[in-house]
């Protein structure tokens, strides 16, 4: 079955360290997507990549990284630089880049990252 | 500046009744109008969306959305709520500016259907 692959589903970080959450998709999709969620708060946008070798920052970049090497895979590392990085990451994919606009995004069902 | 509101953090409704979530938005021209359903620890799926065309569009599980382009609103219903309806809901609205297939959220209504 095509779909996203997010991993692991709950991931523990300790202060100052950089931890990295995994993302693959195989439905052949260009454009991915990194969001963090926090309650009452909805979702908002971390990263964003349209194609291999290029990606973008979103609303809430700072204290993260990204890389967009192959088209399947899009890992979001966290880095210590991130503040207060416990939050519920999603990643996401849209099937074409010419049909953006109207067309909806799969989610992953998402990385649960907690600071001990 | 785009936005998108969804204004009960929470509805409460009985297994049977209608349900309404409610969704207002922000942009500048016509909007690309999506939402969403999230069960405890999983990921968003995809319920409908409006694009162009009919006012009223149908979506999985029994659901529809109503979009008032005069009140800039798109509303979640559904004519019979059922138990496991109950789950955050998110409205979203696509980001015009630059094609990147960007999506803005609301803050999500927690719908609690009871028995």
């Amino acid at each position: 079955d095509g779909g996203i692959t997010q991993s692991p589903k709950y991931l523990f970080r300790k202060e100052g360290q950089n931890v990295t959450l995994s993302c693959e998709q195989n439905l052949n999709h260009d454009a991915m997507y990194w969001y963090r969620q926090d309650p009452g708060q909805g979702l908002r946008l971390i990263y964003y990549s349209q194609i291999v070798n290029d990606f973008q920052k979103g609303d809430i970049a700072e204290g993260y990284s990204v890389s967009r090497e192959k088209k399947e895979s899009f890992p979001l590392t966290v880095t210590s630089a991130q503040k207060n990085p416990t939050a519920f990451y999603l990643c996401a994919s849209l099937r074409s880049r010419d049909r953006v606009m109207n067309t909806e995004a799969f989610f992953g069902q998402g990385t649960r990252l907690t600071v001990v | 500046a785009q936005s998108v509101a969804q204004p009960e953090d929470q509805v409460n409704v009985a297994e049977g009744n209608p349900l309404t979530v409610k969704c207002t938005y922000s942009v500048s021209g016509n909007p690309y109008l999506f939402w969403y359903v999230q069960y405890p620890n999983r990921g968003l799926q995809f319920l409908l969306k409006y694009i162009t065309g009919d006012n009223l569009v149908k979506g999985s599980y029994g659901f529809e959305a109503e979009f008032n382009k005069s009140q800039t609103s798109f509303h979640l219903k559904k004519p019979s709520a059922l138990v496991s309806d109950s789950a955050l809901y998110f409205c979203a609205v696509r980001d015009m500016g630059g094609n990147t297939g960007k999506l803005i959220f609301g803050q999500g209504t927690t719908l609690q259907v009871k028995p």
